[in-house]
């Protein structure tokens, strides 16, 4: 089992570039998050979903769309990149909610300058 | 609104002491906590995870404990090493939400000198 992987492990982007980061789980897992990590800050949810054409908004989702197609695949995209997105993006997977484990990506580390 | 409090922000020990993370959080309604580890360029790895109604978790020289009526836990570090040298994290379950939700604290980032 590879687990949570997360591509690309790093981007650089101008104000107002497009980009799609992907997230795969491969333990057939119904939920799947988006968090963002900013500098001396926790994890803020972004987007999550509880299975295959079902997802909804965290508390940071503005700037952000999510679909999910598959149970596997997970991609969160940023339409018109902004400086105040330069974060530190994981994805997570869990097989249901409560009482179920959330396990994470590795991150994908993005700067928009 | 539940908030999530780690003192100090780091911490820096000499090899085999005896070490303590603070993690406070502001509603006691919780499911559970579960503190983490994270590693430079690398995802969140799951150390230990307390259920609301447990007390305390020990995982080889690591011990949790969660005091919820004063929103707190504690993540005991025995005999630090370097390889302990690492950002911990701590999140809460809150009981009441509109989704599943975790909610993290900034963290300690922790350094070990050898």
């Amino acid at each position: 089992n590879a687990g949570v992987t997360q591509t690309p492990k790093f981007r650089i982007l101008k104000i107002g570039q497009s980009m799609t980061l992907q997230c795969t789980q491969d333990m057939n897992h119904n939920y799947m998050y988006w968090y963002r990590q900013d500098p001396g800050m926790g994890l803020k949810l972004i987007y999550y979903s509880v299975g295959a054409g079902i997802t909804d908004k965290g508390e940071v989702p503005n700037g952000y769309n999510v679909s999910r197609s598959t149970t596997e695949d997970f991609p969160l995209r940023l339409e018109l990149a902004a400086p105040s997105q330069t974060s530190v993006y994981f994805c997570a997977s869990s097989y249901a909610g409560f009482p179920y484990e959330q396990y994470f990506g590795p991150g994908t580390r993005l700067t928009v300058t | 609104k539940q908030e999530v409090t780690q003192i100090p922000a780091a911490l820096s020990v000499p090899e085999g002491e005896n070490l303590v993370l603070n993690c406070s959080f502001t509603d006691s309604a919780i499911y559970n906590l579960q503190w983490f580890r994270q590693d430079p360029g690398k995802g969140l790895t799951s150390l230990l995870l307390i259920q609301s109604s447990q007390r305390e978790q020990t995982s080889g020289r690591l011990n949790a404990s969660l005091d919820k009526s004063s929103g707190r836990s504690t993540l005991y570090i025995a005999a630090s090493q370097p390889g302990d040298s690492a950002t911990y994290l701590c999140a809460v379950r809150p009981v009441e939400t509109s989704y599943d939700k975790v909610i993290f604290g900034p963290g300690t980032s922790l350094s070990v000198i050898p």
